[in-house]
């Protein structure tokens, strides 16, 4: 069956390093990707698109890649800080007969000082 | 603001109760979502709105479920005889679309307690 997987196990980091999460998808070819930010209590908030033709984006500190071969995202947070600690999550349309995202479930990134 | 918004924010309720959530969505936005997302889980899609009509339901959503957007603007999702297993966060989203491409701008969710 179509999934989306990201890994489950939180992410410590110390500050100031690289943080890098990865996102794993089965069958479908997505025509773009997309990474959202939650903070605990509150609703996700939209982060990167990258497209299927593309291989890399950045924005600020940002940065994503998408491999459509290997069916893998990569999420990388150059210079962390503790304010980067929140859980990061993955998207994309699974099926070419449905509109809405289908969400990974996410991976908790721990920043310390 | 003018952001996504839902209301109420939590909603503590006893088994076999009805329960309704409203979002009001970004106001330029055609697209509406409803997600539901549980600890330690992504959201999960229950059903999506463009204008005022419901063109994608989820399994996820039995009969119990209802959802409604009159005229194209805010939402309602109704949840009747609750049970234990529906307590989650619900969250709303609206968009639209362009070039192909859509990001979705999340309230911050009605969280639900079944007791």
């Amino acid at each position: 069956s179509q999934k989306i997987e990201q890994n489950s196990e939180a992410l410590n980091i110390q500050e100031g390093k690289t943080a890098t999460l990865t996102c794993n998808y089965t069958n479908y070819s997505p025509a773009y990707l997309q990474w959202y930010r939650q903070d605990p209590g509150r609703g996700p908030v939209f982060l990167l698109l990258i497209r299927e033709n593309e291989k890399e984006k950045r924005k600020e500190r940002l940065k994503v890649t998408f491999d459509t071969t290997l069916k893998q995202s990569l999420f990388h947070i150059t210079a962390s800080q503790p304010a980067d600690s929140a859980t990061y999550l993955c998207a994309l349309i699974m099926d070419t007969g449905r509109r809405a995202l289908t969400f990974g479930s996410g991976t908790r990134l721990q920043v310390q000082p | 603001d003018t952001g996504v918004s839902q209301d109420p924010r939590h909603k503590i309720t006893k088994r076999g109760q009805n329960v309704t959530f409203r979002c009001d969505p970004i106001s330029e936005h055609n697209r509406l979502y409803w997600y539901r997302q549980t600890l330690g889980q992504g959201p999960e899609f229950l059903t999506y709105f463009q204008n005022e009509a419901q063109l994608e339901k989820s399994r996820l959503l039995s009969d119990r479920f209802s959802a409604e957007r009159p005229k194209g603007s805010f939402s309602t999702l109704e949840i009747q005889r609750t049970e234990q297993g529906d307590s989650a966060m619900y969250l709303c989203a609206s968009s639209f679309l362009r070039q192909g491409e859509e990001k979705l701008f999340f309230g911050s969710g009605t969280q639900l307690s079944v007791l």
